[in-house]
């Protein structure tokens, strides 16, 4: 079965780190990029970042409001994909769901299979 | 970054209403338009891609249409399981955004 299974999510004070981790299992992990999205609790969807295979260079790629402070690995070996999130604020309080990149070489252009999250809470 | 506005926010329909969902680009982007369902404590589920290509294994009375800056998600006959929310996204041009997003309640 094709699967992701996020981990690592919890109660963190503001300004702490965090890593979260995606484990990957029942396909070719290294052949595809790996994206990170979030969700705040009652509100929309918010792409994160994303870590493109190695065969385009394993290159990363983020969203303005967390560029600077999360970084986004992969492990290929392991079929594991992190985000580590330093600096965090209460507005980093989200789900965050790791997905596996549809098609779209270097561009995603879809995003088929989604882990069922981790929940991240940042608060004092 | 281009901004996606879905119409309606919410609406309630009965066990097999026809259900109409649009999604407005702030420019054209072809047709890179996603639609996902999203159930309550769930993760999202992609059901169209490419602005009407039906993702595999989701039911046919789901379709997409539209490209440029309008388009439509249309629920043919709806089921009970079929209450959710529905996201559009755009993958046109980095970053990808979504839509605010619409709840199908029952009525």
């Amino acid at each position: 079965e094709v699967q992701l299974v996020e981990s690592g999510g919890g109660l963190v004070q503001p300004g702490r780190p965090l890593r979260l981790s995606c484990t990957a299992s029942g396909f070719s992990f290294g052949d595809y990029a790996m994206n990170w999205f979030r969700q705040a609790p009652g509100k929309g969807l918010e792409w994160v970042g994303i870590i493109r295979s190695k065969a385009y260079g394993g290159t990363t790629e983020y969203a303005a409001s967390v560029k600077g402070r999360f970084i986004i690995s992969r492990d290929d070996s392991k079929s594991i994909a992190y985000l580590q999130m330093n600096s965090l604020n209460t507005e980093d309080t989200a789900m965050y769901y790791c997905t596996r990149t549809y098609y779209g070489d270097y561009v995603p252009r879809a995003f088929d299979i989604w882990g069922q999250g981790t929940m991240v809470t940042v608060s004092s | 970054d281009i901004q996606m506005t879905q119409s309606p926010s919410s609406l309630s329909a009965s066990v097999g209403d026809r259900v109409t969902i649009t999604c407005r680009a702030s420019q054209s982007i072809t047709t890179y338009l996603n639609w996902y369902q999203q159930r309550p404590g769930k993760a999202p589920k992609l059901l169209i891609y490419g602005a009407s290509t039906l993702q595999s294994g989701v039911p046919s009375r789901f379709s997409g249409s539209g490209s440029g800056t309008d388009f439509t998600l249309t629920i043919s006959s709806l089921l009970t399981e079929d209450f959710a929310a529905y996201y559009c996204q755009q993958t046109y041009s980095p970053p990808p955004t979504f839509g605010q997003g619409t709840k199908v309640e029952i009525k």
